[in-house]
């Protein structure tokens, strides 16, 4: 268990709607990152949070948002989802930006969202 | 931005032998670089990491070596066991953004 929490696990819905995963970070961790498996992209970086402000993006599309909250939580917001959202999506966290730990990141279980 | 090649695709072993997986990147401002173990249906687990300014690690069964001029470095699985059996994703960053960038992945699997 890496400390890291995400909910849900599994999701099921439709072409054209919208949901949110939810991504707790490991106690004292500041970092939180968003990452989507899928079988023919592998695991791409979505984009990265720190102690609640945006602090880089990755190839994740405009129908996608973020955010990090005071509790430093994090949320990710699929919105028009289409068959091709369907993947794991991945939080990972770490403890800072700067220092010996601040690169090893730890990852959640994973939310796998089906689009149908 | 950041290209990860990984090889081989699939790796397939008899236990007691010795795995090898090797990366290449592209950016020579990379200098973290970590691997992950996932078993299917789980998380990538965090197994072994190296910075730009140490050539090799190791830890236990497994260790990792680092080729900065060459832009290369490599996953080495000595006295492999069934246990072992996984996708072995190898990634790369940097230290202004800290994401990091992933190979494809090398399924390995561990013939008792």
């Amino acid at each position: 268990d890496s400390g890291v929490t995400q909910t849900p696990k599994h999701l099921i819905t439709a072409t054209g709607q919208r949901v949110t995963l939810r991504c707790s970070p490991r106690s004292g961790d500041l970092s939180v990152y968003w990452y989507q498996q899928s079988l023919d992209q592998g695991l791409q970086f979505l984009i990265h949070y720190y102690n609640g402000e945006e602090r880089a993006k990755g190839n994740i599309l405009e129908r996608f948002s973020a955010q990090q909250f005071p509790d430093l939580h994090s949320e990710l917001n699929l919105s028009s989802l289409e068959l091709g959202d369907s993947a794991l999506y991945f939080c990972a966290s770490s403890e800072r930006t700067s220092g010996s730990k601040s690169y090893e990141q730890y990852f959640g279980p994973g939310t796998r969202l089906t689009v149908t | 931005g950041e290209n990860v090649e990984q090889h081989p695709s699939t790796l397939s072993v008899q236990e007691g032998d010795s795995a090898v997986i090797k990366c290449t990147y592209s950016d020579s401002a990379s200098n973290y670089f970590p691997w992950y173990k996932q078993e299917l249906g789980k998380r990538p687990q965090l197994i072994i990491d190296i910075r730009s300014n140490v050539g090799e690690k190791k830890d236990q069964r497994i260790a990792v070596t680092l080729n900065k001029t060459a832009k290369h470095f490599s996953l080495h699985i000595t006295e492999t066991q069934p246990e072992d059996s996984a996708v072995y994703f190898c990634a790369a960053s940097t230290g202004s953004n800290y994401k990091l960038t992933f190979g494809k992945g090398t399924l390995l699997t561990v013939n008792p």
